[in-house]
């Protein structure tokens, strides 16, 4: 079955200390990937996406992920975190192939940045 | 400004009471689909369209309807609510193309008692 593993609950990071909040999936061929990210009574925002190419992504508010294929992990990455980094994250993953728009959605990590 | 909006964003209702969550995107996307955001479960896709009149179901279907008449608008029916719908529901819309990302609606907390 084709699933997304987020495998802390939680993460806890000082303020201006580098963060990791961790993804691996298990997807037949190559899938998009995603990260997004959820503020309390909002929606969940686009962060950054992996289509193709450089392993490294940048995306919004500084955030960035790795891609690494041979170990199918997108961990999302900040080199100096902020409080009002502190919120909900998803990784997400998207079929290739066959048109299919479905995402498969890990269980999401909160991130608590302390001051 | 681009955005999905859905209606309304919190709602206590009955068993069996029928009701309706709406949706509607203004960007033109083709794809737009419902999720529900369980704790520890992350959000599971109940019911997608790729177009106007074109639905299917996603991993959660039951209990649930869809309609896609236009565009813009994609509702979520609830015939029959019961407890176990108590959830955080999401409205998403994608545009078709390579690696489109999603847009989210401000999603609708719904407590069914």
């Amino acid at each position: 079955a084709q699933s997304v593993a987020q495998p802390e609950d939680q993460v806890n990071v000082a303020e201006g200390n580098p963060l990791t909040v961790k993804c691996t999936y298990s997807v037949s061929g190559n899938p998009y990937l995603f990260w997004y990210v959820q503020y309390p009574n909002r929606g969940l925002q686009f962060l950054l996406k992996y289509i193709t190419g450089d392993n490294l992504v940048k995306g919004s508010y500084g955030f960035e992920a790795e891609f690494n294929k041979s170990q199918t992990s997108f961990h999302l990455k900040k080199p100096s975190a902020l409080v009002s980094d502190s919120a909900l994250y998803f990784c997400a993953v998207r079929d290739r192939g066959g048109g299919t728009y479905k995402y498969i959605f890990g269980t999401g990590t909160r991130l608590k940045v302390l001051a | 400004e681009a955005q999905v909006t859905q209606n309304p964003r919190y709602l206590i209702t009955v068993t069996g009471k029928k009701l309706t969550v709406t949706c509607s995107q203004n960007m033109n996307h083709e794809y737009m689909s419902w999720y529900r955001q369980d704790p520890g479960l992350g959000l599971r896709q109940i019911y997608y369209s790729m177009n106007v009149e074109v639905t299917d179901k996603g991993d959660v279907p039951e209990g649930y309807k869809v309609s896609r008449k236009e565009k813009r608008n994609f509702p979520l029916i609830l015939e029959s609510p019961s407890p176990n719908q108590t959830s955080l529901y999401f409205c998403a819309s994608s545009p078709f193309g390579v690696g489109t990302e999603a847009f989210f609606g401000q999603g609708t907390r719904l407590t069914v008692v």
